[in-house]
């Protein structure tokens, strides 16, 4: 089993829907959890960064984390064409920086 | 605002080759990391450098060799390849004294072993 699961859809939604995006980890260690955005043939971009559990908005974009049943969740309000990607949750279980395990990904794409 | 920089973007092997691919990180930043991200999954950590020095290593395998130069920039050598090793290699570095500060990533190099 892998220390990180999400789901790789594809996930297709309409322009202005509410996405929801989710990853579940097995290690108890992991303290620092993000979200990247990651485009064809493109390095990741970092969208999100949350430590240990709470809430975190950042204009459309929202992060979850729930230590205690292991679950992370990214929501995308208002979702736009140009939000169509890869969204990969990666955690670290020593600094931020420290050497990151990723998930699969999930494949996005914002129907216009 | 300056990213982090790799070359090629692009390169074309043949079996048992070598390569070596540079990463020229943020000013200011002391730390990389070299990730390997295969065809539809998710990169995997191979290794990383601070202030010149290995401090971590991942799955990365015995043929691949990396280093860290006085000016940060850094190096991954790859030798005998083979078809497997082809992949969208990426470099990420961070400024290791502050532990806030994130990880920032390349657009990576995209290697065919042929």
């Amino acid at each position: 089993q892998k220390e990180v699961e999400q789901d790789p859809g594809p996930l297709s939604v309409p322009e202005g829907a509410i996405v929801s995006l989710n990853c579940t980890y097995s290690n108890s260690a992991f303290q620092y959890f993000m979200w990247y955005r990651q485009y064809s043939r493109k390095g990741p971009e970092l969208l999100m960064y949350t430590y240990s559990s709470g809430n975190k908005e950042d204009g459309r974009f929202t992060a979850q984390v729930d230590k205690s049943s292991k679950y992370i969740s990214l929501f995308i309000r208002d979702s736009q064409p140009s939000d169509s990607a890869t969204y990969l949750c990666a955690m670290s279980a020593g600094r931020s920086n420290y050497k990151l395990t990723f998930g699969k990904g999930t494949l996005l794409t914002v129907n216009p | 605002a300056a990213g982090v920089i790799q070359s090629p973007r692009h390169l074309i092997k043949e079996k048992r080759e070598t390569a070596t691919l540079k990463c020229y990180p943020i000013p200011r930043h002391d730390t990389v990391y070299w990730y390997q991200q295969g065809p539809g999954q998710d990169p995997q950590f191979l290794i990383s450098f601070y202030e010149k020095m290995q401090s971590d290593k991942g799955s990365i395998p015995d043929r691949f060799s990396a280093q860290q130069f006085s000016d940060y920039h850094s190096e991954l050598n790859m030798s005998s390849l083979e078809l497997g090793d082809s992949a969208l290699y990426f470099c990420a570095s961070s400024l290791a004294v502050d532990p806030n500060e994130k990880l920032f990533f390349g657009s990576g190099t995209q290697l065919s072993v042929l």
